[in-house]
């Protein structure tokens, strides 16, 4: 089984309806991270949690938000979905410590259509 | 503000010819570089990690790079590409310290041909 599991792995929906993504891990990570990744851009930072009380904007938070259920679950919802929000997103968590360098291990991505 | 330049969002090379892919980071503090792989339709896998040492870094499937400070470069290398390469490839940096983010490059593009 995967260390970072995403569900659902693909979605289409329509303009205006409500998209939950869930994420959840088995690593043992405080940190959690929700990417967006589009063509040609890269991956970009929605909210990052570094732990189950923190939560923090991204580069690009706006038409999002996250809740942190528990150490090993961070969510992204989009409450009202529109199409230039059609994307690949990833979860991904990393570890703490004083030995930590920022490595971050992935999921495997939900893609989102919305027409 | 760190961020991270990739140059050429596509490469292309023959089987059995070196790949070099670029990159080139912008940092206040000592980073922290990775490459990461994305093989189509999989999430992102780490290559390779400079964090402190030995600035040549070697990583999985024959994948180097070599962190340059004056040149502010982490470029990576592979003496022959085989087919089984093809994928996009992501630089980034972290800035250390307690509250580290990365930062990803936009990606490149590597196409093997036979």
């Amino acid at each position: 089984d995967a260390d970072v599991t995403q569900t659902p792995r693909n979605r289409i929906t329509k303009t205006g309806k409500r998209i939950m993504l869930e994420c959840s891990q088995t690593k043992g990570h405080d940190r959690m991270y929700w990417y967006r990744q589009d063509p040609g851009l890269g991956l970009r930072l929605i909210y990052y949690s570094f732990d189950v009380k923190d939560i923090n904007k991204g580069e690009i938070s706006d038409g999002y938000s996250v809740s942190r259920q528990a150490q090993a679950k961070f969510s992204l919802s989009l409450e009202s979905a529109i199409p230039n929000q059609t994307a690949l997103y990833f979860c991904a968590t990393s570890d703490t410590g004083a030995s930590n360098t920022g490595e971050l291990f992935f999921g495997e991505g939900s893609r989102l259509t919305v027409l | 503000a760190q961020s991270v330049t990739q140059l050429g969002s596509h490469v292309s090379v023959s089987e059995g010819a070196l790949v070099l892919l670029r990159c080139n980071y912008s940092s206040s503090v000592p980073p922290y570089l990775f490459w990461y792989v994305q093989y189509p339709n999989q999430g992102l896998q780490l290559l390779l990690k400079y964090t402190t040492g030995a600035t040549l870094v070697k990583g999985i499937n024959g994948f180097e790079a070599e962190f340059k400070k004056s040149e502010t470069s982490f470029h990576l290398t592979k003496p022959s590409a085989h087919m089984s390469d093809a994928a996009e490839y992501f630089c980034a940096v972290s800035n250390g310290g307690s509250n580290y983010k990365l930062t990803f490059g936009k990606g490149t593009l590597l196409t093997v041909n036979p």
